[in-house]
């Protein structure tokens, strides 16, 4: 069985500030895929970026940056210079090979960025 | 390209009653999946159509069921909703039903069961 962990419930900052969501998951399979996606407030789970088990190399798209470390499985996702569009819901998920479309989510971390 | 589709938006209905949720996938999309949405339980799979056959299913009970199209449109229904039922549901498309395929999603349906 898999199973993401997202330890942060809630965290606010102010914007410009810079913040890291954690993302820790469990998975016996060796190809597995994570994702993260936002959700604002109108409910629509939002796409962030796509991640497989065999590709550790960090991303960065804009102010958003990802670190993913096999050894230590976790798939962190950090924001820099957040903005009050930033406020969100943040969902990071798993996916295994086997288990084609189900995706297994973690419980979410709400951000909240405030002027 | 039109992203996903969900209708209705909003629905308030009550226990004992069933419903039946839309859902409409970005073109040329051809596997389905949906998610129920709650406070408590959080984002959980439901099921998954592709070709018209379910390929995978949550742990639901029987009162959850679903279908897709031969267009791929897909509906979900609930009979005998219960309190419980009270939930964000929420339907993706992908290409295919594989695990790198990216999942988009649309607004979701709110349900509400007094």
């Amino acid at each position: 069985a898999q199973k993401v962990t997202q330890a942060q419930t809630e965290i606010s900052v102010v914007e410009k500030e810079d913040v890291t969501l954690d993302c820790v998951y469990e998975t016996r399979d060796t190809t597995y895929y994570l994702f993260w996606y936002k959700q604002p407030p109108s409910g629509e789970l939002v796409f962030l970026i796509r991640r497989n088990s065999f590709d550790e190399q960090n991303e960065i798209s804009g102010r958003y940056s990802w670190n993913f470390q096999k050894s230590t499985s976790s798939f962190n996702f950090t924001i820099t210079a957040s903005q009050v569009v930033d406020s969100a819901v943040y969902f990071c998920a798993l996916i295994n090979t086997g288990t084609a479309s189900k995706l297994t989510f973690g419980t979410g971390t709400r951000l909240q960025v405030t002027l | 390209k039109a992203g996903v589709t969900q209708t209705p938006r909003y629905l308030i209905k009550t226990r004992g009653q069933q419903v039946t949720l839309s859902c409409s996938p970005i073109s040329g999309h051809r596997s389905v999946s949906w998610y129920q949405q709650t406070p408590g339980q959080g984002l959980q799979f439901l099921f998954e159509y592709f070709s018209e056959t379910q390929r995978n299913k949550g742990n639901f009970p029987g009162r959850f069921s679903g279908r897709q199209f031969s267009n791929s449109r897909s509906e979900m229904n609930v009979s005998t909703l219960e309190l419980g039922d009270s939930a964000l549901y929420l339907c993706a498309s992908s290409l295919e039903a594989v695990a790198k395929n990216i999942q988009y999603f649309g607004a979701g349906t709110r349900l509400s069961v007094l």
